[in-house]
């Protein structure tokens, strides 16, 4: 049963405007949250992560937000860029623990 | 970039052959994990590995199997290839588990099986 859940494929926005990346998840126990970002025939590349004490994390354009609560978190990427174009994953773990549970990620395109 | 070599980039096999995958680090890390990647189903783990010689399985090991005999190598092995394991294969490695570490993921492997 998929534990991290990426319930759109896909989303496009216009250069410049906001993006919002959505994510579920359905184990309490996760406290750490990681995104990834993937460009066809290249690796997923570490994007930002925020651990569950935490509500906000912010890395320049890129902000992640957590809602421990409704299980959900949310990638925002302001002012979105044609370079930004690519898949979008999102995965949880706990933080002393082994392994990582992803998404099944979010293809972004941003219209120029 | 992590320090992560995955070979071959590409590889065309028959059903039943043996194949094996290679992933190289040059960054002295602990943990290792082999992903595959599949339309809808995003990354899955097959195995991972925490330390030589120490691995586990992940939620879709049925038909691999992996070995790590030092720090820097971590090896998938099909012992008889499938259609069904056709896949993008994908190599991450990990310094530890205290704190905050993300996973670093090589290039990957396009595997067909035919």
């Amino acid at each position: 049963d998929q534990q991290v859940k990426q319930n759109s494929p896909s989303l496009s926005v216009q250069e410049g405007r906001i993006s919002i990346l959505n994510c579920d998840y359905t184990n309490s126990m996760f406290d750490y949250f990681l995104w990834y970002k993937k460009y066809p025939a290249e690796g997923p590349t570490f994007l930002i992560s925020i651990s569950s004490i935490k509500d906000k994390n912010e890395d320049g354009r890129f902000t992640v937000f957590l809602n421990k609560s409704a299980k959900h978190l949310s990638l925002h990427i302001v002012p979105s860029q044609p370079g930004d174009s690519a898949v979008y994953f999102c995965a949880a773990s706990y933080v002393t623990g082994n392994q990582f549970y992803f998404g099944t990620g979010t293809s972004l395109t941003v219209i120029p | 970039d992590a320090g992560i070599t995955q070979s071959p980039r590409h590889k065309v096999t028959e059903t039943g052959t043996p194949v094996t995958l290679r992933c190289h680090q040059t960054e002295n890390h602990r943990y290792m994990y082999w992903y595959r990647q599949d339309p809808g189903h995003g990354l899955r783990l097959i195995h991972y590995s925490y330390g030589v010689k120490d691995t586990d399985k992940g939620e879709v090991s049925d038909g691999y199997s992996v070995s790590r005999s030092k720090t820097e190598d971590f090896l998938l092995t099909l012992e008889s290839a499938t259609s069904s394991q056709t896949s993008v294969y994908f190599c991450a490695i990990r310094s530890g588990t205290g704190g905050n570490q993300p996973q670093h993921f090589g290039d990957g492997t396009r595997l067909s099986i035919l």
